[in-house]
């Protein structure tokens, strides 16, 4: 049972473009969601990540929008370029849980074309 | 340089013949967790640890064992290794929980159980 389901499963986006991944959860107590980027034969290393106090966040050309009544966020990643290609990751957490226990999501593949 | 190290970065083994994956962090971390990454299932959590003998399931911790007898090494364990268990498999550590820190993830093990 997915708890955080992502889509899309890969996504193809000309230089200049924007991505846009989209991710849904389940579980009401999550009150913390990251994004991990990934590049071949790395580990995941974050991204940017939101509260649920906040509709928005913005870190230079990525930005997470939330929406806490439809249980979905997304990250957008703004004039998209050939060194974003990688694979993203949306996560949940809750402080219920141990702190360190990340649900992730499936996986966007990102391939950027110059 | 701060980073978590993991051993051996690509292994091929047979059915039931019992492996150590391990990890080793260098800043002190608390948190250390131990994941699976599979196509279209994402990253799942196989253990964790909240400190030094506290570790506790994740959400995949069958066939597997950790231990964590020192603050800077929890390694994976598969006493008799199957083929479903073929997967990449990730490390990572955490400053601690309540603060929801970075999770800092290794380079990754490849394991390929014949």
């Amino acid at each position: 049972q997915q708890q955080v389901k992502q889509s899309p499963q890969s996504l193809i986006v000309q230089k200049g473009g924007i991505s846009i991944i989209n991710c849904a959860y389940e579980n009401t107590a999550f009150d913390y969601f990251p994004w991990y980027q990934q590049f071949p034969g790395k580990g995941p290393a974050l991204l940017i990540a939101i509260r649920p106090d906040v509709s928005e966040k913005k870190e230079g050309r990525f930005t997470i929008s939330f929406n806490k009544s439809a249980k979905q966020f997304s990250l957008h990643i703004m004039d998209s370029q050939p060194g974003d290609s990688a694979t993203y990751f949306c996560a949940a957490s809750s402080m219920e849980t141990s702190g360190s226990r990340l649900t992730f999501g499936e996986g966007t593949q990102l391939t950027v074309n110059p | 340089e701060a980073q978590v190290t993991q051993n051996p970065r690509y292994l091929i083994t047979v059915t039931g013949k019992k492996l150590t994956v391990t990890c080793s962090q260098n800043m002190n971390h608390e948190y250390m967790s131990w994941y699976r990454q599979d196509p279209g299932l994402g990253l799942r959590q196989i253990y964790y640890s909240m400190n030094v003998e506290v570790t506790d399931k994740g959400d995949v911790p069958e066939g597997y064992k950790v231990s964590r007898k020192e603050k800077r090494n929890f390694p994976l364990i598969l006493e008799s290794p199957s083929p479903n268990q073929t997967s990449l498999y990730f490390c990572a550590s955490t400053l601690d929980g309540l603060t929801k820190n970075i999770q800092y993830f290794g380079a990754g093990t490849r394991l390929s159980v014949l």
